[in-house]
């Protein structure tokens, strides 16, 4: 099994500012994915983090608000930009190893509240 | 792109009673189908997954059940225990596309002692 560990563990941010959430696996893994979780509600995912490329953006989510790095193999970043309070929600990182019908990982997930 | 319905959105069942949680997805090219248990403030985690060449899968208390042709797949927890009760989230994908989970909205178990 892969460990994940995500920080921050939650944090409170103004609206306007950013927040950058980082991601480490402690194996080489071959895909990394970000999902936000609102409260009470299903995992939706955000976007595919590709290696050493742009990440790949599900529908209703663009670079500009979720600006996302993925520089080696076992390490990811989301920024989460111009907080609003709508952006208050659970991010949570994601990562297999192998292909894409064995376990998917979780971190513990970033709990932000935008004020 | 896929999109996943589960049902029902809450569930209550006495101790050692059976639950079943049902599924269904739109995209016929899907090939893997995880359950995920997810208690108050924690990560999902893994319980169950079968593959889209296996019609049924059970480990212990637990037991999936997949109809590619219907396209639909269902948890089955018998026997069910106080600590099953948490949040159980379906999820699909086409591992040959990516392998990106799309899940469906959740169940809320809860069992009564």
């Amino acid at each position: 099994s892969a460990v994940i560990s995500q920080k921050p563990s939650r944090d409170i941010c103004q609206r306007g500012t950013s927040l950058t959430i980082q991601c480490q696996v402690d194996s080489q893994v071959t895909m990394m994915f970000w999902y936000r979780q609102q409260p009470g509600q299903s995992l939706t995912l955000i976007a595919t983090a590709n290696q050493g490329s742009e990440a790949t953006y599900e529908s209703g989510f663009v670079i500009d608000k979720f600006p996302i790095s993925r520089p080696n193999l076992t390490f990811s970043t989301l920024t989460v930009s111009n907080l609003s309070p709508e952006d208050s929600s659970i991010y949570l990182c994601s990562a297999y190893r192998g292909s894409g019908n064995t376990e998917a990982f979780f971190g513990q997930g970033t709990r932000l509240t935008v004020v | 792109g896929e999109n996943v319905e589960q049902h029902p959105s809450t569930l209550s069942v006495q101790e050692g009673d059976s639950a079943v949680i049902k599924c269904t997805y739109s995209d016929s090219a899907s090939n893997y189908f995880p359950w995920y248990k997810q208690e108050l403030g924690k990560r999902p985690q893994l319980i169950i997954d079968i593959r889209s060449n296996v019609g049924e899968k059970k480990d212990q208390r637990i037991a999936v059940t997949l109809n590619k042709t219907a396209k639909h797949f269902s948890l089955h927890i018998t026997e069910t225990q106080p600590e099953d009760s948490a949040v159980y989230f379906c999820a699909a994908n086409d591992y040959n596309q990516g392998g990106k989970l799309i899940f469906g909205q959740g169940t809320e178990l809860s069992v009564k002692p």
